[in-house]
């Protein structure tokens, strides 16, 4: 089963609010990727972090790998309409397996 | 580049009838991958191939079969269809398995009913 617990599950915002997911592992992760689904669309890739205390930004969006890889978070600045869509993240364990958080749902009131 | 592609993009099967999807990408990856996506349970990988000619149990393999004859195609194959197996399919592939390399393409999606 699913090693990586995502919360929250679901989330609803105003727009122009902020948003966070995060991501916690039981074990070490070795990377760990966050892709972005688009209702009715596909998953697609956003970012990788792969060391310690690392620390991404892309425009509104900054990602954030923990000390100790095992969590990681997402947080969105500012939410506009395009942001709407699950969040999910997929961690590495080891040389091979992945781990996939559940997603969090993001939804928002224009 | 077409990327991964997926056929076909919807299906309605009867209970006990099969069926096979399949999946093409034309970016050389190594590494292919099969997934199911049911609401409120997140992807979950079915099989999964580190290279041409093999394939490997992920963690819901019961029910389906694959096979990766061809480096860009990757087949899924359902014998006898039940209703429990009604889902949107996603087919994904990676350059390698290694850390830098890892980065999934996903295709569109197969939403597959069973009645």
């Amino acid at each position: 089963g699913q090693q990586v617990m995502q919360i929250p599950q679901y989330q609803h915002v105003q727009e122009g609010e902020d948003f966070t997911t995060y991501c916690n592992s039981s074990t070490t992760l070795s990377n760990i990727q966050w892709y972005k689904q688009r209702p009715g669309g596909h998953p697609v890739f956003l970012i990788q972090l792969v060391k310690s205390g690392e620390v991404k930004k892309q425009k509104r969006l900054t990602f954030q790998f923990g000390e100790a890889k095992k969590n990681s978070s997402l947080h969105i600045t500012a939410t506009q309409t395009t942001d709407v869509g699950t969040y999910f993240c997929v961690g590495r364990q080891g040389a091979q397996k992945l781990v996939f958080g559940q997603g969090t749902r993001l939804t928002i009131n224009p | 580049n077409a990327g991964v592609t997926q056929t076909p993009k919807f299906r309605v099967l009867k209970t006990g009838q099969s069926m096979t999807l399949l999946c093409a990408q034309d970016m050389n990856h190594e590494y292919m991958y099969w997934y199911r996506q049911d609401p409120g349970m997140g992807l979950r990988l079915i099989h999964y191939s580190v290279g041409e000619g093999t394939t490997a149990k992920g963690e819901v393999p019961d029910g389906y079969n694959v096979s990766r004859l061809k480096k860009q195609n990757f087949l899924l194959g359902l014998e006898s269809a039940a209703p429990s197996q009604t889902s949107v399919y996603f087919c994904a592939s990676s350059y390698s398995g290694q850390l830098s390399t890892d980065t999934q393409y996903f295709g569109p999606g197969t939403r597959l009913t069973v009645l």
